[in-house]
C-alpha cells in the first residue's frame, strides 16, 4: 500500500518568515495530493491540494509543489501569522480510489 | 450547503461494548469514508462506501464495521469494544468533479473506553 513520509515533525517559526512541510509518497500510481490542516480539538481542514498533471498551485499565502518524478510534494507557506499555528497533514491517493494514506503530521508554531 | 454532520460529537463506553457512530455527508456526495485519528497511529483509512457498497477497506480487525444508507448517510460500528479504541472517528465526505475527487472532513466523533 501507499506510504507518506512528513518531514519535519514539528516547525517553530517567526512570524512574517515561510514555513515548508516535505511529503514523500511510495505509491507511483497516486495522482491526487491535499493537505489538510487541523487546529487543536477541530476537523482537518482541507487548505489546498494538487493533482498529478500540474507541478505547482498556488492559493494566496499557500503554495503546493509536486515532483512526480521523485514522488515528492511540499507545502509553502509564506508570510505565516499566529493563526497559521496548527498541525498540517499531507495525504496521497490514487484519483479514484477515495482513501487517502496520510503523513504523521507537522505541528507548526507561528511565533509572534 | 452543510458540511458533513457526525453524531454524536463526544461519548464514553465501557470495555466489551459496542458503538454506533453516524454520519451524514454534504448534499449531494455519494461517497462516506471513514478514518480513525489517534496521537500513536496518525490517522488511518477504516473503509468507504459508495451507493450502499463498500468499495474499499483498510488494515482493521472485524469489530470494525460500516453501511451506508440509500440516502448516503453512513454508520460505522466498534463491537467488543477495547481500550486502544478510543481515537477520534472521523467520517469524510466525497464527491468526484470534472478533475477528480475532493474529499472533506466532519467534525469527528471523540470516543473513550474506559
Amino acid at each position: 500500500g501507499e506510504n507518506v513520509e512528513q518531514h519535519p515533525s514539528t516547525l517553530s517559526v517567526q512570524e512574517g518568515d515561510s514555513a515548508v512541510i516535505k511529503c514523500t509518497y511510495s505509491d507511483s500510481a497516486s495522482n491526487y495530493f491535499p493537505w489538510y490542516k487541523q487546529e487543536l480539538g477541530k476537523r482537518p481542514q482541507l487548505i489546498i491540494d494538487i493533482r498529478s498533471n500540474v507541478g505547482e498551485k498556488k492559493d494566496q499565502r499557500i503554495a503546493v509543489t509536486l515532483n512526480k518524478t521523485a514522488k515528492h510534494f511540499s507545502l509553502h507557506i509564506t508570510e505565516t501569522q499566529p493563526e497559521d499555528s496548527a498541525v498540517y497533514f499531507c495525504a496521497a491517493s490514487r484519483s479514484n480510489d477515495y482513501k487517502l494514506s496520510f503523513g504523521a503530521g507537522t505541528t507548526v508554531t507561528v511565533r509572534a | 450547503k452543510a458540511g458533513v454532520t457526525q453524531t454524536p460529537r463526544y461519548l464514553i463506553k465501557t470495555r466489551g461494548q459496542q458503538v454506533t457512530l453516524s454520519c451524514s455527508p454534504i448534499s449531494g456526495h455519494r461517497s462516506v469514508s471513514w478514518y480513525q485519528q489517534t496521537p500513536g497511529q496518525g490517522l488511518q483509512f477504516l473503509f468507504e462506501y459508495f451507493s450502499e457498497t463498500q468499495r474499499n477497506k483498510g488494515n482493521f480487525p472485524g469489530r470494525f464495521s460500516g453501511r451506508q444508507f440509500s440516502n448516503s448517510r453512513s454508520e460505522m460500528n466498534v463491537s467488543t469494544l477495547e481500550l486502544g479504541d478510543s481515537a477520534l472517528y472521523l467520517c469524510a465526505s466525497s464527491f468526484s468533479g470534472a478533475t477528480g475527487n475532493t474529499i472533506y472532513f466532519g467534525e469527528g466523533s471523540w470516543l473513550t473506553v474506559v
